[in-house]
């Protein structure tokens, strides 16, 4: 089955609301990551966030170890906020990291 | 700023063809990774490498191989290519040295299409 499980599939935002994105492992991790996709663009990593929480600007990454779980939070959302955000996860050192399916978000003036 | 540069950008090419895709990082990282991103947008891992280790994903074809010049270099060849290898090749660098943890950082991909 799917080692990482990210909800929602997708979202629509006016632009101004807040949203969490949520990320679930099946299995104990060694690093995860957050990136941010365009459409047809490249990733653009936004944490690098095995344990704790960090913040950049507006998004807030947490992740919960023993839970096996990691959220994004973004606040006061933009219309350039819109695109995929995707999870991924290092089951074992150097073994390269495993992506969930992502969270396309759509965010509307 | 990109700092993983991919080329070429697309390449459109006929089943049993052969094709090379490149890979150079300017970050002096030690491992990089080549990944493939399949029309449902699931992006799997192929290759990690650097100076002392390749680790393959067993899932991985035999047609596919890695290819290092130096560190800061990876290509990907494709021996004779498939119908399904159609799909985005993006390839990864980190700064880990074997026991570290560490961010990795994406070049802007490789679309091939396989006729």
């Amino acid at each position: 089955g799917q080692q990482v499980q990210q909800s929602p599939a997708s979202l629509v935002l006016q632009e101004g609301e807040n949203a969490e994105l949520q990320c679930n492992f099946s299995t104990s991790l060694n690093s995860m990551q957050w990136f941010y996709q365009r459409p047809g663009g490249s990733l653009v990593s936004l944490f690098y966030n095995p344990s704790g929480t960090k913040q950049s600007g507006r998004l807030t990454s947490t992740t919960v170890i023993k839970e096996r779980r990691s959220s994004l939070h973004i606040s006061s959302s933009q219309t350039t906020d819109s695109g995929t955000y995707l999870c991924a996860m290092e089951p074992n050192y150097a073994q390269g990291l495993t992506f969930g399916l992502g969270t396309r978000v759509s965010v509307f003036p | 700023e990109t700092a993983v540069f991919q080329t070429p950008n697309y390449h459109v090419t006929q089943v049993g063809n052969e094709v090379s895709f490149n890979c150079k990082q300017t970050l002096g990282h030690d491992t990089m990774y080549w990944y493939k991103q399949d029309s449902k947008k699931l992006l799997k891992i192929m290759f990690s490498y650097n100076n002392k280790q390749l680790i393959v994903n067993e899932t991985v074809p035999r047609r596919f191989s890695p290819q290092s010049s130096d560190k800061a270099h990876l290509n990907l060849r494709i021996k004779s290519v498939e119908p399904e290898d159609s799909a985005v090749y993006l390839c990864a660098s980190s700064p880990r040295d074997w026991g570290g943890q560490d961010t990795q950082y994406f070049g802007p991909g490789t679309r091939l299409l396989v006729l």
